[in-house]
């Protein structure tokens, strides 16, 4: 079945500094929808960026993220992190088809500090 | 902002009990999917609707699991005999598009 991989589990950084959270996913098909979400403490998940498109780069809220089939890759970034960034963000793959359920990453806990 | 409702925020049920949580999707979503997200932040597809018809569900809600989402009124998750094993945040989604909307969850506890 598909699969998606979060290879931190923990990212600690100081404000200001760039931010990157690798993504990269396994799946036969060949157009996979691919999603960032991000989620603060004690709220929902809530969708921060989205790709199905291949090498187009995406961007939203200063973050920004380029889905790459050559490399079944979908990296998170952003250039500057603020204290409001910290919370956990999760890559998600969905097939072509609106109504598939996601399969998600184990996550990434992004802590920023002063 | 995401317009799901879920009730209620918090549940609590002893081990064999039943647990019901519902969901009111964004108006307009023909879709309605269901997540458990463990105590490890890990994210489990359960069960998904359009129309209020059962599109996909995993192995495990075929046993203890139940789901439904009539027309005109809340969709509906129940945990037939609570196992300590099903305490987690139990998420609601819907989408119109390829877009995944969420609800703030259940929380559900068995002790």
């Amino acid at each position: 079945g598909d699969s998606v991989t979060q290879t931190e589990g923990l990212v600690t950084l100081t404000e200001g500094l760039p931010v990157m959270l690798n993504c990269t996913y396994q799946t036969i098909y060949s157009n996979p929808f691919l999603f960032w979400y991000v989620q603060h403490l004690n709220e929902s998940p809530r969708l921060l960026l989205k790709s199905f498109t291949d090498n187009k780069r995406t961007e939203h809220q200063g973050f920004h993220a380029t889905l790459h089939k050559s490399s079944s890759s979908f990296h998170l970034q952003k250039s500057s992190a603020q204290l409001s960034d910290s919370a956990l963000y999760y890559c998600a793959l969905s097939q072509n088809n609106y109504a598939q359920g996601l399969t998600f990453g184990l996550g990434t806990r992004v802590s920023v500090f002063p | 902002n995401s317009k799901v409702i879920q009730t209620p925020r918090y549940l609590v049920k002893g081990q064999g009990q039943k647990a019901k949580m519902r969901c009111i999707p964004e108006k307009g979503h023909p879709v309605v999917f269901w997540y458990q997200q463990n105590k490890n932040n890990e994210f489990k597809f359960l069960i998904n609707f359009q129309n209020q018809e059962v599109l996909q569900q995993i192995d495990m809600t075929e046993k203890r699991f139940s789901a439904e989402c009539p027309s005109n009124s809340p969709c509906s998750l129940e945990i037939q005999s609570s196992e300590a094993g099903d305490s987690a945040l139990y998420l609601c989604a819907s989408s119109l598009d390829y877009e995944q909307y969420f609800g703030p969850g259940t929380r559900l506890t068995v002790l």
